[in-house]
C-alpha cells in the first residue's frame, strides 16, 4: 500500500506566522487527503484534494498537488496556538485504502 | 450524535493474555479499518472490512483477529502472539471503501501490556 512521507518531522513557529509542511508519495494517486491529530486523539480530517486539482483552500489552510513531482504541502496562515499537533498526509491510490507516514508534528508558541 | 466510539479508553494487559478492543459506529459506514500508532510513528494498517462479515489483513495483521459480525462494529483482539502490543489503536471508517471518502476516526484506545 502506498504511503506519504511528511517533511519535516518537526516544525516549531511563533503564532501569527505560517507553517508549510511538505508530504511526498511514489505511485499515482486519485486523491491525497490531510489529516490532524491532537496529542492522544484520533485524526481529524482537514481537506480533500483530486488529482486533477492544483490547489483548494479551506479558511486558513492551503494545500497544493503537483503529480508530476508526487508531492503537495499544506499551508496553515497566521498559526494559533491551537493549531499545534500533528499533521499526517494520506495519498489514495487505486485501493481507495488512505495510508499514512509518521506525520509533521507543529508547535505553535503563543 | 453520531460518530465512531472505542472502548475502554486505556487498556492494561498482562503478558499472556489476550484482549479486545471494541470500536463502534452509528454512521451507516460499510467500511472500517484499524490501525496501530507507536509514538512518533505513523499509523499502520493492521485489518479493514469493507462489508459485513469480509475483512481483509493489513500491513501488520500477525497476532491480531477481528470480526464484522454487524455493519455497526468491528472489534480487534490482541492476542498473546502479539510480540509488542504496546500501542495506541485508532478505528475508523468511511461510507464506502470502494470510493475516494474521508476517514472518520475514534478516539483511540491506549494499550499498555504490564
Amino acid at each position: 500500500s502506498q504511503q506519504g512521507e511528511e517533511d519535516p518531522q518537526a516544525l516549531s513557529i511563533q503564532e501569527g506566522e505560517n507553517a508549510t509542511m511538505n508530504c511526498s508519495y511514489k505511485t499515482s494517486i486519485n486523491n491525497l487527503q490531510w489529516y490532524r491529530q491532537n496529542s492522544g486523539r484520533g485524526l481529524v480530517h482537514l481537506i480533500l484534494i483530486r488529482s486533477n486539482e492544483r490547489e483548494k483552500h479551506s479558511g486558513r489552510l492551503r494545500v497544493t498537488l503537483d503529480t508530476s513531482k508526487k508531492s503537495s504541502s499544506l499551508l496553515i496562515t497566521a498559526s494559533r496556538a491551537a493549531d499545534t499537533a500533528s499533521y499526517f498526509c494520506a495519498p489514495q491510490g487505486g485501493s481507495y485504502i488512505p495510508t499514512f507516514g509518521r506525520g509533521t508534528s507543529l508547535i505553535v508558541h503563543p | 450524535d453520531g460518530g465512531i466510539t472505542q472502548s475502554p479508553k486505556y487498556l492494561f494487559r498482562k503478558e499472556g493474555q489476550n484482549v479486545t478492543l471494541s470500536c463502534e459506529q452509528n454512521l451507516n459506514h460499510d467500511a472500517m479499518y484499524w490501525y496501530r500508532q507507536d509514538p512518533g510513528q505513523g499509523l499502520r494498517l493492521i485489518y479493514y472490512s469493507q462489508i459485513v462479515n469480509d475483512f481483509q489483513k493489513g500491513d501488520i495483521a500477525e497476532g491480531y483477529s477481528v470480526s464484522r459480525e454487524k455493519k455497526e462494529s468491528f472489534p480487534l483482539t490482541v492476542t498473546s502472539a502479539q510480540k509488542n502490543p504496546t500501542a495506541f489503536y485508532l478505528c475508523a471508517s468511511n461510507p464506502d471503501s470502494y470510493s475516494t471518502d474521508t476517514q472518520y476516526f475514534g478516539p483511540g484506545t491506549r494499550l499498555t501490556v504490564l
